[in-house]
């Protein structure tokens, strides 16, 4: 099916480990994002792409780095992880930027001991 | 700056009756709003959104949405809710500059038999 598919589903992290998370979708879109979600705030924009090779910071970039090397693909870096790191991350991709809304992957759940 | 506002935290319904949920909205231009479910260990899912025209929106899963711009509100209505709508649900805006929603803080609904 298409969509927007999240790799890993679950992770835990030790303090100070890095890890990427992978975001890919079929759909041909040009803008990907990536937003945090905490309980009792909603979800917060992270970093967002509006197309190859470009990456621009959102709401809560800090800790956090992206890369866009295919148009396909979405990558969210933790290069040093933290304990305030812990959060079900979402990416999402849209077409016409955003206008028609957002097509979501159904999420990875960090925990950061 | 833009910001989106849901004040209820959670709502509890019984089968069958009315839903009104709740969402301010703070921009300075003609808005784009947006509402998405989540269910349980999901994704988001597009209910319906609102650009301009009609000031009443029909969604998915017989959801509607009113917009009205002298309260600066959107609020999602359903005339009879079913077990099945219990989930969490997001009012969202368009930043256009970013081309990035941002999401309210959410409303959790739980129907009761």
């Amino acid at each position: 099916n298409a969509g927007v598919t999240q790799t890993p589903k679950f992770r835990v992290l030790k303090t100070g480990q890095s890890m990427t998370l992978l975001c890919a979708q079929d759909m041909n879109h040009e803008y990907m994002y990536w937003y945090r979600q905490d309980p009792g705030m909603g979800l917060r924009l992270i970093h967002y792409s509006v197309g190859e090779g470009t990456t621009a910071k959102g709401e809560v970039p800090d800790g956090y780095n992206v890369s866009r090397l295919k148009k396909q693909n979405f990558l969210l870096g933790l290069e040093s992880a933290a304990p305030s790191q812990t959060s079900v991350y979402f990416c999402a991709s849209s077409d016409a930027g955003g206008l028609y809304g957002y097509t979501f992957g159904s999420g990875t759940r960090l925990t950061v001991v | 700056a833009q910001s989106v506002t849901q004040p209820d935290i959670h709502i509890t319904v019984s089968e069958g009756a009315s839903l009104e949920l709740r969402c301010n909205y703070s921009y300075g231009a003609t808005p784009y709003l947006f509402w998405y479910v989540q269910s349980p260990g999901q994704g988001l899912q597009l209910l319906l959104k609102y650009f301009s025209g009609d000031t009443l929106v029909q969604g998915i899963k017989g959801f509607e949405a009113e917009f009205k711009r002298s309260q600066s509100s959107f609020n999602l209505r359903k005339p009879s809710v079913h077990w099945s709508d219990a989930a969490e649900y997001f009012c969202a805006l368009l930043d256009t500059g970013r081309r990035a929603l941002t999401f309210g803080s959410g409303t959790r609904l739980q129907v009761q038999p």
